[in-house]
């Protein structure tokens, strides 16, 4: 148990749809990363965000977007949703850019 | 760039060690990990080594890194069938104010009794 928990754990979407996948970080972490985990790869860097400002992105096109709340939970918002965007969504909560915890990830199916 | 490699597959009888192997790119990482992940979960932090030093022992882990290869391997001694997963070797990167973690695309250990 890391303390960070993604919801939901599984989704469905339709393709041309949009999606809101939701963390709540570990107590006392100021700092959340997404990450993409397609099938059979790495992780792949979405964006960051500390004190509720995005601080770093990857390659990932604006449709993916985010926001993090003052009591540091987060949010990743994907607009337009195309099929490749299936994966398994993670999220990770660190104390500025200590040790980061990853929650179970939220599995996105886009149809 | 930004690019970490490992092997893909690694295969041993249940009592061995295990050698899981990385290379990475980017000569100005901070810390490099190995994380583990089961089948359907998550991703478990193993242990992570600071950039400007050589080992880290901790428990059954044994982590090298060879800075001047850019390479860096992990051990495990006396593997259980229980350490069969995927292992993930990733560097953290600065530039500035973004910090982020390149990833491999993980080596997946079978461990055979």
């Amino acid at each position: 148990e890391t303390g960070v928990t993604q919801s939901p754990t599984h989704l469905i979407k339709t393709r041309g749809q949009q999606v809101t996948l939701r963390c709540s970080s570990q107590s006392g972490h100021n700092t959340v990363s997404w990450y993409q985990q397609a099938l059979g790869q790495g992780p792949q860097f979405i964006f960051q965000y500390y004190r509720e400002e995005e601080n770093g992105r990857g390659n990932f096109p604006p449709r993916f977007s985010g926001l993090q709340f003052p009591n540091y939970s987060s949010e990743l918002n994907v607009n337009a949703l195309e099929l490749d965007d299936s994966a398994l969504y993670l999220c990770a909560s660190s104390w500025g850019q200590g040790e980061a915890f990853f929650g179970q990830g939220t599995r996105l199916t886009v149809v | 760039g930004e690019d970490v490699e490992q092997s893909l597959f690694l295969s041993v009888r249940e009592g061995d060690s295990s050698v899981i192997n990385c290379t990475y790119t980017d000569s100005s990482s901070t810390y490099l990990y190995w994380y583990k992940q089961e089948p359907g979960a998550g991703l478990q932090l193993l242990t992570y080594i600071f950039s400007n030093m050589d080992m880290k022992q901790d428990q059954r882990l044994t982590v090298l890194l060879n800075k001047k290869d850019k390479h860096l391997s992990l051990r495990i001694a006396d593997t259980q069938t229980g350490d069969s997963a995927i292992y993930f070797c990733a560097e953290k990167i600065s530039a500035g104010n973004n910090r982020k973690l390149i990833w491999g695309l993980g080596t997946s250990l079978a461990v055979n009794p």
